[in-house]
């Protein structure tokens, strides 16, 4: 594998329901981000993680719960979610968070839709 | 704060028609510049870059300047394909370690044969 994974690729799933989204880079990448992608919205920027350690989190709602266990792997964890959180959610890497170093390696993305 | 304007979609061409793409931007500090570009079904992928003024990126017959003077970077391309239509972002990232690139609103673009 090379770039940026992410598994599933597309999920169905109930409000009451509980999911993992999750992301691998085989880049060597130092930091790590979750976006959200909806129709007609600009990309926003979910969470970001910087040498497994949490740096940036955008007012998400808790039922969204991130989580970096090393510097390869990202999840997102997914509980009681409503309708409004279908969307694609991407996941990215780069090399660190500097300017030019922030230059982002994205995966394909889930496409999530909650009934 | 740091903030990414680009022109609205969609934008509709004919094979071959010249494009350009409007990118205006606002930073306090001296950003790098980026052009990201979304395939149908897939995620972003970085078209081109620029880290300083007078830069200039350029890729796939692709190119952006970073004119600092006016703060735009817009994307021009001389000749389009019908593969090159996809939704275009611009972006900004700061130099000082803040993790955060700021990506412009989109702009699809439709290349009809």
């Amino acid at each position: 594998e090379t770039g940026v994974t992410q598994t599933p690729r597309h999920l169905v799933m109930g409000m009451t329901n509980k999911k993992s989204l999750k992301c691998e880079q085989h880049l060597g990448h130092n930091a790590m981000y979750w976006y959200k992608q909806s129709a007609k919205k600009p990309l926003e920027l979910m969470f970001v993680y910087s040498l497994e350690e949490r740096v940036e989190n955008n007012s998400v709602p808790s039922r969204f719960s991130p989580e970096c266990p090393n510097s390869s792997h990202l999840f997102l964890h997914l509980h009681t979610l409503q309708p409004e959180d279908s969307a694609l959610y991407l996941c990215a890497s780069s090399q660190d968070g500097r300017g030019t170093y922030n230059e982002q390696f994205f995966g394909p993305g889930t496409r999530l839709t909650v009934l | 704060g740091d903030s990414v304007t680009q022109m609205e979609g969609p934008v509709t061409l004919s094979e071959e028609a010249f494009l350009t793409i409007n990118c205006t931007y606002t930073a306090t500090g001296y950003p790098s510049l980026f052009w990201y570009v979304q395939y149908p079904g897939e995620g972003l992928q970085l078209l081109l870059k620029a880290t300083k003024a007078d830069d200039k990126g350029s890729n796939k017959g692709f190119e952006a300047t970073y004119r600092k003077e006016t703060t735009s970077f817009h994307l021009e391309k001389g000749s389009v394909q019908v593969s090159d239509s996809a939704v275009y972002f611009c972006a900004l990232s700061d130099n000082t370690g803040g993790f955060k690139t700021i990506f412009g609103a989109g702009t699809r673009l439709f290349v009809k044969a």
